[in-house]
């Protein structure tokens, strides 16, 4: 079966460290990768996503992801976080052929002490 | 940017009593799509709808739950005889022609309450 798991159920970082979440999926055939994060009583907002090209790449505020296709994995990366960054953040697998249905990790609570 | 809304975001209901969570898709999308998160579990993809008609949908869409677009905005869930296990949060989505996930909006959720 399909399935996306995220390593870390709680990361809790004081502000300047640097931040890695990891990300691993289970499906053989072409997907879109996404992280998505959610402040606190917001909704599900997208963070960054791959589609193709190159496996580096770059969303909003500073975060970024590296998709390594033989490791199935997307993790998520920021050198430097900051107190706003405290939310949860999903990441998230579309299986190329399934539209625009989801498969999402477990999600990962990040806590950035001030 | 445009946005999905739902309402209402915060729904109390008895268990046994039909509730409906109402949400208006960004106006030019033709995909929608309802997910639920339990509370300390994952977002789980519920059933997905285009051209007036279920595209997919999850096992845990079963016969209590039906979806609708009664009219040119809305895009409705409804679940029929709720059960302590339905409380959660449900978020609709709505992506663009393409219909891929690359432009799926979220709403901000509607926390469903079984008592």
């Amino acid at each position: 079966a399909q399935s996306v798991s995220q390593h870390n159920h709680h990361v809790i970082l004081s502000e300047a460290a640097s931040l890695e979440l990891g990300c691993n999926y289970s499906y053989g055939g072409t997907v879109n990768l996404f992280w998505y994060v959610q402040y606190p009583g917001q909704h599900l907002q997208l963070l960054l996503k791959y589609f193709s090209g190159d496996p580096l790449v770059k969303g909003i505020k500073g975060f970024e992801a590296e998709f390594i296709k033989s490791k199935f994995s997307f993790n998520l990366r920021k050198p430097s976080v900051q107190w706003s960054d405290t939310a949860e953040y999903f990441c998230a697998v579309n299986p190329y052929n399934q539209g625009g249905k989801l498969i999402f990790g477990q999600g990962t609570e990040l806590s950035v002490k001030p | 940017e445009p946005e999905v809304t739902q309402t209402p975001s915060h729904q109390v209901t008895q268990m046994g009593q039909e509730v409906i969570l109402r949400c208006v898709p960004i106006s030019n999308h033709l995909y929608f799509y309802w997910y639920r998160q339990i509370l300390g579990q994952k977002v789980e993809f519920l059933v997905s709808f285009y051209n007036n008609e279920i595209s997919e949908k999850s096992e845990i869409f079963d016969d209590q739950f039906s979806v609708e677009r009664p009219d040119g905005s809305n895009f409705t869930l409804k679940i029929r005889s709720t059960k302590l296990e339905d409380s959660a949060m449900y978020f609709c989505a709505s992506s663009d022609p393409q219909g891929r996930g690359e432009k799926l909006f979220f709403g901000s959720g509607t926390q469903l309450s079984v008592l």
